[in-house]
């Protein structure tokens, strides 16, 4: 399953909201993460099932939608939110990526 | 404390050989099923391979099949990546991860370590 990732670079200021998408090449249910990672670190999961936010991961982050079309949308943009930003699918094997989307300060 | 610590990276020459290790602790090892995952410099994330809490069943990406094998030992606490026949575009940092819930052979990646850097190169 191929996920795409848009815009590929997204440029905006501090406290402005932040809406990613990922799309995927077939119907993924609701089995979609969206991970963050920012340079010289790991990635750091945030969101599971589409929907739900991992442990510690503050309420400004949030994801929607299922089958093919998702979104993760930051409400209000905090300075170390400027980041790489993934999807992964677990529906099928091989668990894919989709191919990032950096968060710039604009 | 969940902690997972990889070593075993290096530079080697196209054609060889490396052995991945993954060490982890703050946790119940057994229970959780791993994987490797890598980013080439400067490139996004690639998942490699994944092995259930009990070995019982392993799973790889189309471009390592039949090159890498992922092992684990329990009594170990310890998570393998053999690397065999590299290429260039093997070059990258491997990072192990620790599946988010217990005895889910897919479920997402909710603790990594910092990584192990892999070059191939002559």
């Amino acid at each position: 399953i191929v996920l795409t990732q848009s815009p590929a670079t997204l440029s905006l200021s501090p406290g402005e909201r932040a809406t990613l998408s990922c799309r995927a090449s077939q119907s993924v249910t609701n089995y979609l993460a969206w991970y963050q990672q920012k340079p010289g670190q790991a990635p750091r999961l945030l969101i599971y099932d589409a929907s739900n936010r991992a442990t510690g991961i503050p309420a400004r982050f949030s994801g929607s939608g299922s089958g093919t079309d998702f979104t993760l949308t930051i409400s209000s943009l905090e300075p170390e939110d400027f980041a790489v930003y993934y999807c992964q699918q677990r529906s099928n094997w091989p668990i894919t990526f989709g191919q990032g989307t950096r968060l710039e300060i604009k | 404390e969940v902690q997972l610590l990889e070593s075993g990276g290096g530079l080697v020459q196209p054609g060889g050989s490396l052995r991945l290790s993954c060490a982890g602790s703050g946790f119940i090892f057994s229970s959780y099923a791993m994987s490797w995952v890598r980013q080439a410099p400067g490139e996004g994330l690639e998942w490699v391979s994944g092995i259930s809490a009990s070995s019982a069943s392993t799973y790889y990406a189309d471009s390592v099949r039949g090159r890498f094998t992922i092992s684990r030992d329990n009594s170990k606490n310890t998570l393998y990546l053999q690397l065999n026949s590299l290429r260039a575009e093997d070059t990258a940092v491997y990072y192990c991860a620790k599946a988010r819930i217990t005895y889910d052979n897919s479920d997402y990646p909710d603790y990594w370590g910092q990584g192990t850097l892999v070059t191939v190169s002559s």
